[in-house]
């Protein structure tokens, strides 16, 4: 079966621009996660979907940052007025057990978007 | 608050060394612990996991026991490889946090023959 995948796996963009970033998760898998890292660091918790709905968006940023899971399959990250600081590794994973204390996240190759 | 510290890299051995990476954790409750790897150019990828006090984790020849006591989850490989050269995360998942796992800043390991 095919893991998670993330598209684009690169984004360059403009300041001021608005970018959408996508997750197709692990078949069947009910919980979805995303992450940011930056250059250097470990990866930073941003906002977790169980079914279709945000259960967590305690790691937003800021009002800038959207997601959704309309189905509760497929993702996107939603970024409005980019600013060079949003320059990073976007990471999606996707979970079986949502809730579970022995649940495991699978996660994508990432996508790479840099602001210029 | 629950937070993670994780050994500084970069380490640098030789091939056939031992390796430990140290990771501690402070929590108000009992987290599952995880070390994930990220190999040159690839993603993350789950290496092991403990669940309770006192498992271990073991994977490629990689171990990390949940020591409570002393709140760690140290890394640890008898007879390192070349190909063992990456980003090593240790990743606390707190409970009551909806899973979210929280990552250490990573300690890259260079192996060189």
């Amino acid at each position: 079966g095919a893991g998670v995948s993330q598209t684009p796996s690169n984004k360059v963009t403009e300041k001021g621009k608005y970018v959408e970033l996508r997750c197709d998760p692990i078949s069947g898998h009910t919980a979805l996660y995303w992450y940011r890292q930056s250059l250097g660091q470990g990866p930073e918790f941003l906002i977790y979907f169980q079914g279709t709905g945000a259960a967590d968006d305690s790691g937003l940023p800021n009002d800038r940052f959207f997601a959704v899971r309309p189905e509760g399959s497929v993702s996107t990250l939603k970024i409005q007025r980019t600013e060079r600081g949003d320059s990073a590794v976007y990471l999606c994973a996707s979970s079986l057990i949502a809730g579970g204390p022995t649940d495991t996240q699978y996660f994508g190759p990432g996508t790479r978007l840099t602001v210029l | 608050g629950n937070s993670v510290t994780q050994m500084e890299g970069p380490v640098t051995l030789s091939e056939e060394a031992f390796l430990t990476i140290n990771c501690t954790y402070t929590a108000t409750g009992y987290p599952s612990l995880f070390w994930y790897v990220q190999y040159p150019g690839e993603g993350l990828q789950l290496l092991l996991k403990a669940t309770k006090a006192d498992d271990k984790g073991s994977n490629k020849g990689f171990e990390a026991t949940y020591r409570k006591e002393t709140t760690s989850f140290h890394l640890e490989k008898g007879s390192v490889q070349v190909s063992d050269s990456a980003v090593y995360f240790c990743a606390p998942m707190f409970s009551g946090g909806y899973n979210k796992l929280i990552f250490g800043a990573g300690t890259r390991l260079a192996v060189h023959p």
